[in-house]
């Protein structure tokens, strides 16, 4: 079956940048998300990325894909304490499969 | 665009006693809602898809007679746990998809979470 797996902590310094690491096995995954979650609330859609896509840019947010390798990075620059939360990645098609999740903290 | 609301935010009843919970999609027309749960510090668990005017698809695992799902309209889902028991008590987050197949258009947005204790 389809499985998703994360690094489960990130730790970074204000201003510097962030990369989270996503890993899937599903070969035939047509799109691959990157959601946010504070704590108590629902998931916030930061981006997707098309499978046939290697690299995705939107502001501060830099989505690398590795189709060969299975492999999903979500880079944030310039990180700031608002961008602490859980990070997760997900692949589809028809139903999303979720990664464990990636908690991100922002030292000031 | 493409918000997701939830209502109620927060439930606390009594063991035995039935939760409905809705999610609407406020400013698009959902082909397909999701229910999913989550447990503290865990992923999301996908429960159910439903499409509007048909039955929900159940998840392996999921009592479909203790979480019934209607999906009335495209905008509105609704889930109500039966009969609610401790064990139930959890973070139950919806999400919704415009569909229609194109690129984008399979993106879920979820709504806020409804948080669920059973005493």
């Amino acid at each position: 079956g389809e499985d998703v797996e994360q690094s489960l902590f990130l730790s970074v310094r204000e201003g510097d940048s962030s990369v989270i690491n996503c890993t899937y096995t599903d070969s035939s995954s047509t799109y691959l998300y990157w959601y946010k979650q504070e704590p108590g609330a629902g998931l916030q859609l930061l981006t997707y990325i098309f499978s046939n896509m290697d690299m995705k840019q939107d502001q501060r947010l830099t989505v690398l894909l590795n189709k060969k390798d299975k492999h999903l990075s979500l880079r944030i620059a310039d990180t700031q304490t608002g961008d602490s939360a859980i990070y997760f990645c997900a692949e589809s098609p028809h139903k999303l499969v979720f990664g464990a999740g990636t908690i991100l903290r922002v030292k000031s | 665009g493409a918000v997701v609301s939830q209502h109620p935010s927060r439930v606390i009843c009594k063991s035995g006693t039935s939760v409905k919970i809705e999610c609407r999609s406020l400013d698009f027309q959902a082909t397909t809602m999701f229910w999913y749960r989550q447990f503290p510090k865990q992923s999301l668990m996908l429960m159910a898809t439903s499409n509007e005017g048909s039955k929900a698809t159940y998840e392996q695992g999921v009592e479909k007679d203790k979480f019934l799902i209607n999906h009335a309209s495209l905008t509105l889902s609704t889930l109500t746990v039966t009969s609610a028991h401790p064990e139930d008590s959890s973070f139950y987050i919806c999400s919704a998809s415009p569909g229609g197949g194109l690129a984008g258009e399979d993106t879920q947005y979820f709504g806020p979470g409804t948080r669920l204790t059973v005493l």
